[in-house]
């Protein structure tokens, strides 16, 4: 089945270690991101991707990387800079990109990190 | 910037009760406006949007109206469910967007 798979559904990390969490996707869709969720705080972009080669910061980039070296993947890394980053992060992906932007993303089922 | 604030939850309703969570924007131009769900331990997914003024968005019972005059954007449902117990996010795309902005999501839990 078509889709997009985060992994792994949990982690956990010891202070100071980078972390990657994986997502890909067997949609064809050009345009995948990253968000972060916390408890009271909605949905926070931290990176987007239009095209392969090619990704813009969001509004909480700090601290985190990213690649997308592939059209179907577009993992993402927690660095040591990251000073709180225990949380949900999701990644999504959709057809559309740019102008033409509908705005329908297709969500995985999220990966939750703990850092101890 | 371009913003969303909905309705801080949780809302707790017993079943068959009438929903309503309220949404509103701010931004420039003429957004399109979205809500997404989520159920316990999974990743969002949309329910309905609406692209522009006075359009109606409407899915499995709910519905939203995209009103510019009010800038809202406001889910309702007649007739709630248990298994409409989930999370709600209402979301807007700007015309000059790349990204959804989200607002933080309002908790439902719905009652037998």
């Amino acid at each position: 089945d078509g889709g997009i798979t985060q992994s792994p559904k949990y982690l956990f990390r010891k202070e100071g270690q980078n972390v990657t969490l994986s997502c890909e996707q067997n949609l064809n869709h050009d345009a995948m991101y990253w968000y972060r969720q916390d408890p009271g705080q909605g949905l926070r972009l931290i990176y987007y991707s239009q095209i392969v080669n090619d990704f813009q910061k969001g509004d909480i980039a700090e601290g985190y990387s990213v690649s997308r070296e592939k059209k179907e993947s577009f993992p993402l890394t927690v660095t040591s800079a990251q000073k709180n980053p225990t949380a949900f992060y999701l990644c999504a992906s959709s057809i559309d990109t740019g102008f033409s932007n509908t705005g329908e993303l297709f969500f995985g089922e999220g990966s939750r990190l703990t850092v101890l | 910037g371009d913003s969303v604030t909905q309705m801080e939850g949780p809302v707790t309703l017993s079943e068959e009760a009438f929903l309503t969570i309220n949404c509103t924007y701010t931004a420039t131009g003429y957004p399109s406006l979205f809500w997404y769900v989520q159920y316990p331990g999974e990743g969002l997914q949309l329910l309905l949007k609406a692209t522009k003024a006075d359009d109606k968005g409407s899915n499995k019972g709910f519905e939203a109206t995209y009103r510019k005059e009010t800038t809202s954007f406001h889910l309702e449902k007649g007739s709630v469910q248990v298994s409409d117990s989930a999370v709600y996010f209402c979301a807007l795309m700007s015309n000059s967007g790349y990204a959804l902005n989200f607002g933080k999501g309002t908790s439902l839990l719905v009652t037998p």
